[in-house]
């Protein structure tokens, strides 16, 4: 079945630190990919997306590219902050049964020290 | 735009009683709402799709009749933990999707629901 393997956490980084997250997918048809960030006690934000290869999402300073030949889709960020800290997952949306369902990765778990 | 919310944010319940969560689109219809399981350090699992107007259709392991999901407009969507254990308790959180169709790929998510049932 369909299946994302995101990278394991947790992983700890200083404030200004750059930052990358991994993520690849099953190549099942051509998924759009998202990612999604959940701070603490809360649900799940959506923090960027992108809908074909060489796709670049990106939002508040997070990026990353639809790599359709590596069926990656890799988060980065140049300068983390504190404010950054949380889980962030991958999810690539196939669609079916006249819906777009989403394959979350297990997420990984950021924290940013001063 | 595309805000979801749920009601309550947190609920807690005696084994053997019914708790029902609400889930809103505030400014979109959503024709189709998600709703999903999450454990303590783990992922999303889903437990079923509905569409407005039609049963609910749930994942695999999923008991339909513990778990009933109305979606009677497009803008809400229900959740109903039936004869609640302790087992069932968890943080339920919905999604809806349904903007114009050039993002009907895309979920919105509530803040979840923190059930616990003692």
């Amino acid at each position: 079945g369909d299946s994302v393997t995101q990278m394991e956490g947790p992983v700890t980084l200083s404030e200004e630190a750059f930052l990358t997250i991994n993520c690849t997918y099953t190549a099942t048809g051509y998924p759009s990919l998202f990612w999604y960030v959940q701070y603490p006690g809360e649900g799940l934000q959506l923090l960027l997306k992108a809908t074909k290869a060489d796709d670049k999402g990106s939002n508040k300073g997070f990026e990353a590219t639809y790599r359709k030949e590596t069926t990656s889709f890799h988060l980065e960020k140049g300068s983390v902050q504190v404010s950054d800290s949380a889980v962030y997952f991958c999810a690539p949306s196939y669609s079916g049964a006249g819906s777009y369902q989403l394959t979350f990765g297990k997420g990984t778990k950021l924290s940013v020290i001063p | 735009g595309a805000v979801v919310s749920q009601h309550p944010s947190r609920v807690i319940c005696k084994s053997g009683t019914s708790v029902k969560i609400e889930c809103r689109s505030l400014d979109f219809q959503a024709t189709t709402m998600f709703w999903y399981r999450q454990f303590p350090k783990q992922s999303l699992m889903l437990m079923a799709t509905s569409n407005e107007g039609s049963k609910a259709t749930y994942e695999q392991g999923v008991e339909k009749d513990k778990f009933l999901i109305n979606h009677a407009s497009l803008t809400l969507s229900t959740l109903t933990v039936t004869s609640a254990h302790p087992e069932d308790s968890s943080f339920y959180i919905c999604s809806a999707s349904g903007l114009p169709r050039a993002a009907a790929d895309t979920q919105y998510f509530g803040p979840g629901t923190r059930l616990t049932v003692l």
